[in-house]
């Protein structure tokens, strides 16, 4: 099992620009989420959700959306990049006990 | 609204000697509390939970961590530190019926001497 798994590991992106970053994840988990991570600040919820085809807001969803089509995937979309959104980017997946199981990271930078 | 608390940035230890990372909490209704650990440049790895039962959680690489209700408080332990156990450690909260992801502590960098 490859558990959580992160596509890309690094980024780089100028101002406006947009991207994709997927996770997957093989434990058949219902439950999905995405963490940003930024120095002192531990880790922030962006969105969640908590089965196939739903999707619900954390705590610091401004500028981010998101999409599970498949339950294994989780989406998360940044339409126009800025600055503020420099930051290591964690997925994470957990079946109902609670335990999330997280994925390497992304890293990204906007210029 | 939950929150955790960790209130060392960083804690310094001599090889051998006991640690101790603290982590205080709130939630409305019942805690499910968890420990994980960062080391660099990697995602985070999970050492132990509390959900119900026991208050003295014991985890892995020796580490355990005990519930107390009336503090509030899920101290991460071990009784004889390694070089090897130098990492961010991050103590985490959701409240029993939610789904919505855990609440973390801003991390306590745990630096043990050799």
């Amino acid at each position: 099992n490859a558990g959580v798994t992160q596509t890309p590991k690094f980024r780089v992106l100028k101002t406006g620009q947009s991207m994709t970053l997927l996770c997957a994840q093989d434990m058949n988990h219902e439950y999905m989420y995405w963490y940003r991570q930024d120095p002192g600040m531990g880790l922030r919820l962006i969105h969640y959700s908590v089965g196939e085809g739903t999707t619900a807001k954390g705590e610091v969803p401004d500028g981010y959306n998101v999409s599970r089509l498949k339950k294994q995937n989780f989406l998360l979309g940044l339409e126009s990049a800025a600055p503020s959104q420099t930051s290591v980017y964690f997925c994470a997946s957990s079946s109902e006990t609670g335990t999330q199981y997280f994925g390497p990271g992304t890293r990204l930078t906007v210029l | 609204a939950q929150s955790v608390a960790q209130p060392e940035d960083q804690v310094n230890v001599a090889e051998g000697n006991p640690l101790t990372v603290k982590c205080t909490y709130s939630v409305s209704g019942n805690p499910y509390l968890f420990w994980y650990v960062q080391y660099p440049n990697r995602g985070l790895q999970f050492l132990l939970k509390y959900i119900t039962g026991d208050n003295l959680v014991k985890g892995s690489y020796g580490f355990e961590a005990e519930f107390n209700k009336s503090q509030t408080s899920f101290h991460l332990k071990k009784p004889s530190a390694l070089v090897s156990d130098s990492a961010l450690y991050f103590c985490a909260v959701r409240d029993e019926g939610g789904a919505d992801g855990l609440t973390f502590g801003k991390g306590t960098h745990l630096i043990i001497q050799p």
